[in-house]
């Protein structure tokens, strides 16, 4: 299974776009990348997911470099709600297993 | 309406003792899992069940046997606890489509502390 790598903290001003990465430089064909957040021992709330396309819902945008070795989560307008820890993951295809690295922890500052 | 929820929210109990938690979904999905994560907030699946049946069992010690009674329901049984069971304890349930898990709903956790 593909590993996924993190920075641990990032922060940014409410209001403007947060810009999380992910690397996973060994992730196969068939391995899809997810974006979960959880705030403050929460249960993980998932944000989105893609496989080779950038993808957008209301939440956020995941756009995966053209080789697939890495993504980036752009939540576009950050809001002091958004301060979580943010799990960038992958799931080989049949496998039904999420493999969830150390997150990034976001801190937006009003 | 609660989607996925978990009791107890807090289990405090002594080493050796037996526990479960228990888990529900309301959502109709066909899958449930059970993730574990540790002091250090590293999430790790357990089991999954689909349609009751175990589809995946990540090397967890035979001390944990979950048991599904029906699709809706996955619970967690542990016997004779040690000092490092202790971890929040996430169940989850998703629709899987096209061989994929989908889309994982977590119920708020059960953390559990054995002294």
């Amino acid at each position: 299974d593909a590993k996924t790598t993190q920075p641990t903290s990032m922060d940014c001003a409410e209001g403007r776009a947060a810009n999380l990465p992910c690397n996973h430089s060994t992730i196969s064909g068939n391995e899809y990348v997810y974006w979960y957040r959880q705030i403050h021992s929460q249960g993980p709330q998932y944000i989105i997911h893609g496989l080779k396309n950038n993808e957008t819902n209301e939440m956020a945008s995941l756009i995966i470099t053209e080789d697939r070795k890495s993504s980036t989560l752009i939540l576009p307008h950050a809001t002091l709600r958004d301060t979580a820890v943010y799990y960038c993951t992958v799931e080989r295809d049949s496998s039904y297993k999420l493999i969830f690295g150390s997150g990034t922890r976001l801190l937006v500052r009003p | 309406d609660t989607a996925v929820s978990q009791t107890p929210k807090y289990l405090v109990t002594q080493m050796g003792n037996d526990k479960s938690i228990k888990c529900e979904q309301n959502l109709g999905h066909d899958t449930m899992y059970w993730y574990k994560q540790d002091s250090k907030k590293f999430l790790k699946i357990m089991f999954s069940y689909n349609n009751k049946e175990l589809i995946i069992n990540e090397t967890v010690p035979n001390r944990f046997s979950p048991k599904s009674p029906d699709k809706a329901h996955l619970n967690l049984h542990i016997n004779s606890l040690e000092l490092g069971d202790s971890a929040v304890y996430f169940c989850a349930s998703s629709r899987p489509a096209g061989g994929r898990a989908g889309e994982l709903f977590f119920g708020e956790g059960s953390r559990l502390t054995v002294l």
